[in-house]
C-alpha cells in the first residue's frame, strides 16, 4: 500500500518570504498522480496544484511550485511571495491510476503559519 | 455552478440514533468517495463508488455503510454511530477520464 509522509506539522513563513513543504511518498508504481490540496480555516479542500508521475517538468501554478524527485519519491511545495491568505493546513496526496480508482491517499498535513 | 454539496454542515447526536449525511454533485461524475479527517490522520477514505450499485471498501469502512442508486447521490449511512465516529467528514467525486477529485464543504458531527 502506498503511503505518503509529511514530516513537518508546522512551519511558519514571513509575508512576501519563501517557504517549502516536505513531501515523501512510498509506492511500487512507477505511474502515479501526486497533488498539494490547502485547506484553509473555512475546511474547504482547495487543490493547489497537481503533478503526474511520467511528466519530468515541474509543475507550477502562479506563486506554487513543487520539485518533484521521482527517484527520491519526494514532492515538494514552495510557496513564492506568501501571502497572508496563504495560511492553511496543506496535504500532499497520492492517486494510483489502477486499482482503487478514486482512491486519495494523504499524508497528516503541514499547517503553515504566515506572519507580517 | 460545478459543485458537490453535503448536508448538513454540521451534526451533533447521541450513541446509536441512525443518521445519514447526504452527498450530490451536479456534474455527472462517475466516481464518489466518502472521507474522514481526524487530527494527525489527514484524510482516510471510507467508501467509494465507480458508478450507480457499484461500491467497495475503502481503507476505514467499519460502522458505516453507503448506497449509490442515483449517479448524482452517494449518501453515508451511520446506523449505529460511536463516539469515535466523531470526525470531519468529506465528500468527492471525479469524471473518470479526469485527474482532479472535487471536494465537498465537509461535515462536522458530533457523536456524543
Amino acid at each position: 500500500a502506498q503511503t505518503v509522509t509529511q514530516s513537518q506539522p508546522e512551519m511558519s513563513v514571513q509575508e512576501a518570504e519563501t517557504v517549502t513543504l516536505s513531501c515523501t511518498y512510498d509506492t511500487s508504481e512507477s505511474d502515479y498522480y501526486l497533488f498539494w490540496y490547502k485547506q484553509p480555516p473555512s475546511r474547504q479542500m482547495i487543490l493547489v496544484i497537481r503533478q503526474e508521475a511520467y511528466k519530468q517538468q515541474n509543475a507550477t501554478e502562479n506563486r506554487f511550485s513543487v520539485n518533484f524527485q521521482k527517484a527520491a519519491k519526494s514532492f515538494s511545495l514552495k510557496i513564492s511571495d506568501s501571502q497572508l491568505g496563504d495560511a492553511a493546513m496543506y496535504f500532499c496526496a497520492y492517486r494510483s491510476p489502477t486499482g482503487t480508482a478514486s482512491k486519495l491517499t494523504f499524508g497528516t498535513g503541514t499547517r503553515l503559519q504566515v506572519t507580517l | 455552478e460545478a459543485q458537490v454539496t453535503q448536508n448538513p454542515r454540521y451534526l451533533i447526536t447521541v450513541t446509536g440514533k441512525k443518521l445519514t449525511v447526504t452527498c450530490s454533485q451536479n456534474m455527472n461524475h462517475e466516481y464518489m468517495s466518502w472521507y474522514r479527517q481526524d487530527p494527525g490522520l489527514g484524510l482516510r477514505q471510507i467508501y467509494y463508488s465507480m458508478n450507480v450499485e457499484v461500491t467497495d471498501k475503502g481503507d476505514v469502512p467499519e460502522g458505516y455503510k453507503v448506497s449509490r442508486k442515483e449517479k448524482r447521490n452517494f449518501p453515508l449511512i451511520l446506523e449505529s454511530p460511536s463516539p469515535n465516529q466523531t470526525s470531519l467528514y468529506f465528500c468527492a467525486s471525479r469524471w473518470q477520464g479526469a485527474n482532479i477529485q472535487y471536494f465537498g464543504a465537509g461535515t462536522r458531527l458530533s457523536v456524543l
